[in-house]
């Protein structure tokens, strides 16, 4: 078990909906970070938050959006939703101190399935 | 700027024969190197991570890697295949600073034939 909890598990909706997914970090780390993995993408880094603010922004697409929010849990929004946006999330967290090694932990992921 | 390329997008290894799984990286500072597992339908786990200290790191489940500063390599090794090991592997560096960036590989799948 990383600490990480992802929900929900897995979400089956249809085109155009809007859904979104809730990340809890471990105790005490400050950082969040948002992964998509599909078949023909691979594993994709869309967004980073650290103690609330957003740090780095990777390949995410405009009807996606995200937060962190005062007690570092996270959420990640997405709208309009295309057939092509199936795919699991994986939600991450790290401390990022100055002493930290920089080691990520992941949640078991939220599967989406867009019909 | 932080990269990181892994070699083979797929190897295929003899149960009992020796894995090797290569993983070149470019950094602009003192990395953190990591390896990560992960299983079909499951979330990424860490295998082992070089942290400036030891340059040879055991992991779990009997891998190993080498950090090669002069080669820029960390390539994972484990003697001896198990049909457990086959998945998906992820060479990953970080760059400590104030937000701490994170580059993930594009993944190597390892088949183990019985």
């Amino acid at each position: 078990d990383s600490g990480v909890t992802q929900t929900p598990k897995h979400l089956i909706t249809a085109t155009g909906q809007r859904v979104t997914l809730r990340c809890s970090p471990r105790s005490g780390d400050l950082s969040v970070y948002w992964y998509q993995q599909s078949l023909d993408q691979g594993l994709q880094f869309l967004i980073q938050y650290y103690n609330g603010e957003e740090r780095a922004k990777g390949n995410i697409l405009e009807r996606f959006s995200a937060q962190q929010f005062p007690d570092l849990h996270s959420e990640l929004n997405l709208s309009s939703l295309e057939l092509g946006d199936s795919a699991l999330y994986f939600c991450a967290s790290s401390v990022v101190t100055g002493g930290d090694t920089g080691e990520l932990f992941f949640g078991e992921g939220s599967r989406l399935t867009v019909l | 700027a932080q990269s990181v390329t892994q070699l083979d997008s797929h190897v295929s290894v003899s149960e009992g024969t020796p894995v090797l799984l290569r993983c070149n990286y470019s950094s602009s500072y003192s990395p953190s190197l990591f390896w990560y597992v992960q299983h079909p339908n499951k979330g990424l786990q860490l295998l082992l991570k070089y942290t400036s200290a030891a340059t040879l790191v055991k992991g779990i489940n009997g891998f190993e890697a080498e950090f090669k500063k002069s080669e820029t390599s960390f390539h994972l090794t484990k003697p001896s295949a198990h049909m457990s090991d086959a998945a998906e592997y992820f060479c990953v560096v970080s760059e400590r600073g104030g937000y701490q960036k994170v580059t993930f590989g594009t993944g190597t799948k390892l088949q183990v034939i019985p």
